[in-house]
């Protein structure tokens, strides 16, 4: 079965300074990977995704993440906050078993970023 | 392009009334819809996929007959809460996948989401 785990609930950063949320995930096959963002109130926009093609996957808004298989990780990085980036984020896998059923995305808990100025 | 559009964004009821929240795809045609809930603090909980033209199916533990899910087009689907109660109360979500050939046919482009509070 696949899984995502969003390893901090919570992660406050200072502006200006780099930003890490950590997400491992867990897959039988060859999974989807992406990182969606949510502003209070709002609903989701994505930031970026993998689907098997280059490792290290550039998104919107200076993110990026790198699928590491051999970690199961996908973490997402940005060399420096903006206050702007304050948010809830999203980890989340596309199950590609199921693909054809409707290709369900399976969720992590959510990281909240704090952006202090 | 991919824009998804709910409507309301934000609605309050009286308990025991019925409330609809439409889910339309502005500007492609979505063979497949999902309809998620998410409580505050929390990540999101799908509760039901949707294909045009056919019954939804639903999550495990998801009321059938609570929540009413039709997709009569390609690109609408209304969820329908009926007897609306406080616990009911949440933040509800749709999302569409186009679900043809294209660039992201297998990509799921969400909605605003709706606010129900119900009384």
């Amino acid at each position: 079965a696949q899984s995502v785990t969003q390893l901090d609930s919570h992660v406050s950063v200072s502006e200006g300074t780099p930003v890490l949320l950590r997400c491992n995930y867990s897959s039988s096959y060859s999974p989807s990977l992406f990182w969606y963002v949510q502003h209070p109130n709002k609903g989701l926009q994505l930031l970026l995704k993998y689907t098997s093609a280059a490792t290290l996957v550039k998104g919107i808004n200076g993110f990026e993440a790198e699928f590491k298989k051999s970690e199961t990780s996908f973490h997402l990085t940005k060399p420096s906050a903006h206050m702007s980036d304050a948010a809830e984020y999203f980890c989340v896998v596309s199950d590609p078993k199921i693909y054809n059923q409707g290709g369900k995305l399976i969720f992590g808990q959510g990281t909240e970023l704090s952006v202090k100025p | 392009g991919a824009v998804v559009s709910q409507h309301p964004s934000w609605v309050i009821c009286k308990s025991g009334t019925s409330v609809k929240i439409e889910c339309r795809s502005l500007d492609f045609q979505a063979t497949t819809m999902f309809w998620y809930r998410q409580f505050p603090k929390q990540s999101l909980m799908l509760m039901a996929t949707s294909n045009e033209g056919s019954k939804a199916t639903y999550e495990q533990g998801v009321e059938k007959d609570k929540f009413l899910i039709n997709h009569a087009s390609l690109t609408l689907s209304t969820l329908t809460v009926t007897s609306a109660h406080p616990e009911d109360s949440s933040f509800y979500i749709c999302s569409a996948r186009p679900g043809t050939s294209g660039r992201n046919y297998n990509e799921q482009f969400f909605g605003p989401g709706t606010r129900l509070t119900v009384l």
